[in-house]
């Protein structure tokens, strides 16, 4: 099936720096969300977008829906080291109710 | 709110034997289901959707003789992993789409399934 890019791969950051991920699709995609992963446990869910253009926040988190409905950016600032983990984007096709997900972002905060 | 458990968290079995993972929706009503599989260091994969009181959708290359889901209440979906084999050791995670609002999916916590 169909996945959708997501870069960088893996990301060694200090902690109190800022990152940024971003996933991109060849496809047109209805909404975008962003998960979280930790080790042995099921992804948390931590922004969802629903149109074009919108940009949300939720703490030091903020993602937007890129306005071509292609792409879309996750942001995180000043990291703290609860940070650590896998990110992974993931949209629907308008109509679609199953969640394709990108290939995922490691995280790791050195100290 | 919107909270999903699975059960059990982590299963050891010997080759051969059938094995059933619980997906519970807590806190909300779920007309929609979907099971997941996760090998290591990799992406999610949609294993299949499962549908309140109907039959399961099992994506291409999934054996839905080998992989039997009942989702049998707006709460309850399970997954028998059938005659397991160590090839099917793998993070079973069930998702729950929540039937009102953006129906959002939300996650359980997985299962490790370890096929001696």
């Amino acid at each position: 099936g169909q996945q959708l890019n997501q870069s960088p791969q893996s990301m060694f950051i200090q902690e109190g720096e800022d990152v940024s991920m971003n996933c991109t699709s060849s496809s047109i995609f209805n909404t975008w969300l962003w998960y979280k992963q930790d080790p042995g446990e099921g992804p948390v869910l931590l922004i969802a977008l629903y149109k074009a253009g919108e940009l949300t926040s939720n703490g030091r988190l903020t993602a937007q829906f890129g306005i071509t409905r292609k792409d879309s950016f996750l942001n995180i600032s000043a990291s703290i080291p609860s940070d650590v983990g896998i990110y992974f984007c993931a949209g629907h096709f308008f109509g679609n109710e199953k969640l394709t997900f990108g290939t995922g972002t490691r995280l790791t905060i050195i100290p | 709110g919107a909270v999903v458990s699975q059960h059990p968290s982590r299963v050891i079995c010997k080759s051969g034997t059938s094995v059933k993972i619980e997906c519970r929706s807590l806190d909300f009503q779920a007309t929609t289901m979907f099971w997941y599989r996760q090998f290591p260091k990799k992406s999610l994969m949609l294993m299949a959707t499962s549908n309140e009181g109907s039959k399961a959708t099992y994506e291409q290359g999934v054996e839905k003789d080998k992989f039997l889901i009942n989702h049998a209440s707006l709460t309850l979906s399970t997954l028998t992993v059938t005659s397991a084999h160590p090839e099917d050791s793998s993070f079973y995670i069930c998702s729950a789409r929540n039937s009102g609002g953006a129906g959002t999916q939300y996650f359980g916590p997985g299962t490790r399934l370890t096929v001696l």
